[in-house]
């Protein structure tokens, strides 16, 4: 079955800290992963995308990473500020139809 | 600059009601999608469409339906409303079949009493 498996659901972290969140797919065949973000009330915005080729890809503070051999990502949040509060979510499309599979998100807090 | 905008944001109909929600989209992309966002549930695709007059089923279409009569727009109908129906509604667009570029709407909260 083709699905997208994010850890943790939840996580709180304090201001300035880093953290991790994980993906992990059993989608196939693999075209691209994505992380989005999420702000409660708003529509997912696109933070990276990665083909299978690539190993990891940054946007600011936001680096995402991917293992094609094992189907692991990661993204990683330097320096969390405030505005990092939110979902992220994690985005597998096929490689033959373009469809893509959502993952449940992860709920950052970042607390003062 | 070119958006994706929703309509109405928030929304309370009755069980049985026929429901529209809109989707208006300026960027000129082909591709439109619609999905519904619940709890435990990551986002699941209900139609799309790849162009004008073209319209397929998503993994969770029934009770709903869609129409694509030029570029800029895809309202999603309900056509009787259940209260299974109750969530948030995302509607996306993107430039190619496989595109990268998929930006979403705002989203329509809707609630079936």
């Amino acid at each position: 079955k083709n699905q997208v498996e994010q850890s943790p659901q939840s996580l709180i972290i304090l201001e300035g800290k880093n953290c991790t969140l994980q993906c992990n797919y059993t989608v196939s065949p693999f075209s691209n992963l994505r992380w989005y973000k999420q702000d409660t009330g708003r529509g997912p915005v696109s933070l990276t995308i990665m083909t299978f080729s690539e190993n990891t890809k940054s946007n600011g503070r936001y680096t995402a990473t991917l293992d094609a051999d094992t189907k692991q990502s990661s993204l990683h949040i330097t320096a969390s500020q405030l505005s990092d509060s939110a979902s992220y979510i994690c985005v597998v499309s096929f490689s033959n139809t373009g469809k893509l599979i959502f993952g449940q998100g992860t709920t950052l807090q970042v607390k003062p | 600059d070119a958006e994706i905008t929703q309509s109405p944001r928030h929304k309370i109909t009755e069980t049985g009601r026929q429901v529209t929600l809109a989707c208006h989209q300026t960027w000129n992309h082909n591709n439109m999608f619609w999905y519904r966002q619940d709890l435990g549930h990551g986002l699941r695709l209900i139609h799309y469409s790849y162009g004008v007059q073209d319209t397929n089923k998503g993994e969770v279409s029934d009770g709903y339906s869609v129409s694509r009569s030029n570029t800029e727009d895809l309202p999603l109908t309900l056509e009787s409303a259940a209260s299974s129906q109750t969530s948030v509604y995302f509607c996306a667009s993107s430039e190619g079949r496989y595109s990268d570029g998929y930006t979403f709407g705002s989203g329509t909260r809707l609630t079936v009493v």
